[in-house]
């Protein structure tokens, strides 16, 4: 069984609409997170929630909205998207806040044209 | 905030030799500090970690060291296998403000047989 999946694994669209990423943990973890990787490999977080409440939001443009329905569940959604987007986005989640290990999704590959 | 330099930025072994990549992190604080790898099409996976208690770990055929005073720390992976054929990225995690994993820029490792 997959730990942390994610859908779609690929993501082809135009610049200005929407769309939305969704991600699922069966862990039982209470902490989740999105990762933004770059065309370069580079990783940084973008947003984490911890028991559906949101506990870190970094200097992400607000066309990007997190939305954890439950704790099993943090879905993304963007807005009016961009070039830039572009990019490999990471679902991960770990046991707690507090917990260090934090366990990733297979990731979706995010064009924009 | 925390800040992670991770070298070299690729590295091409013989099958069967030793592997080292090396990490500086910027604040003392940071108390947590694994290692992943990614595989092509892949989200990165855990395969080590230490804690700032600790010098050494070391799980087959990898190892991981930790220098607090200096601040910096090492993978070493020895006989390496085609397998190892991968992405590594250490990771601090940052305790003061916003607790989270910050990245290192991540090291292509290439074992050629």
């Amino acid at each position: 069984d997959t730990a942390v999946s994610q859908t779609p694994k690929y993501l082809v669209t135009q610049m200005g609409n929407d769309k939305s990423i969704k991600c699922e943990q069966n862990l039982g973890h209470d902490t989740m997170y999105w990762y933004k990787q770059d065309s370069k490999k580079f990783l940084k977080i973008m947003f984490s929630y911890n028991n559906k409440e949101l506990i870190i939001n970094e200097t992400v443009p607000n066309r990007f909205s997190p939305k954890s329905p439950d704790k099993a569940h943090l879905n993304l959604h963007i807005n009016s998207l961009e070039l830039g987007d572009s990019a490999v986005y990471f679902c991960a989640s770990s046991q707690d806040y507090s917990r260090n290990e934090q366990y990733f999704g297979p990731g979706t590959r995010l064009t924009v044209t | 905030g925390e800040n992670v330099e991770q070298h070299p930025s690729t590295l091409s072994v013989q099958e069967g030799d030793s592997a080292v990549i090396k990490c500086t992190y910027s604040d003392s604080a940071s108390n947590y500090f694994p290692w992943y790898k990614q595989e092509l099409g892949k989200g990165p996976q855990l395969i080590i970690d230490i804690r700032s208690n600790v010098g050494e770990k070391k799980d087959q055929r990898i190892a991981v060291t930790l220098n607090k005073t200096a601040k910096h720390f090492s993978l070493h992976i020895t006989e390496t296998q085609p397998e190892d054929s991968a992405v590594y990225f250490c990771a601090a995690r940052q305790i003061q403000g916003a607790q989270k994993l910050v990245f290192g820029q991540g090291t292509r490792l290439t074992i050629n047989p």
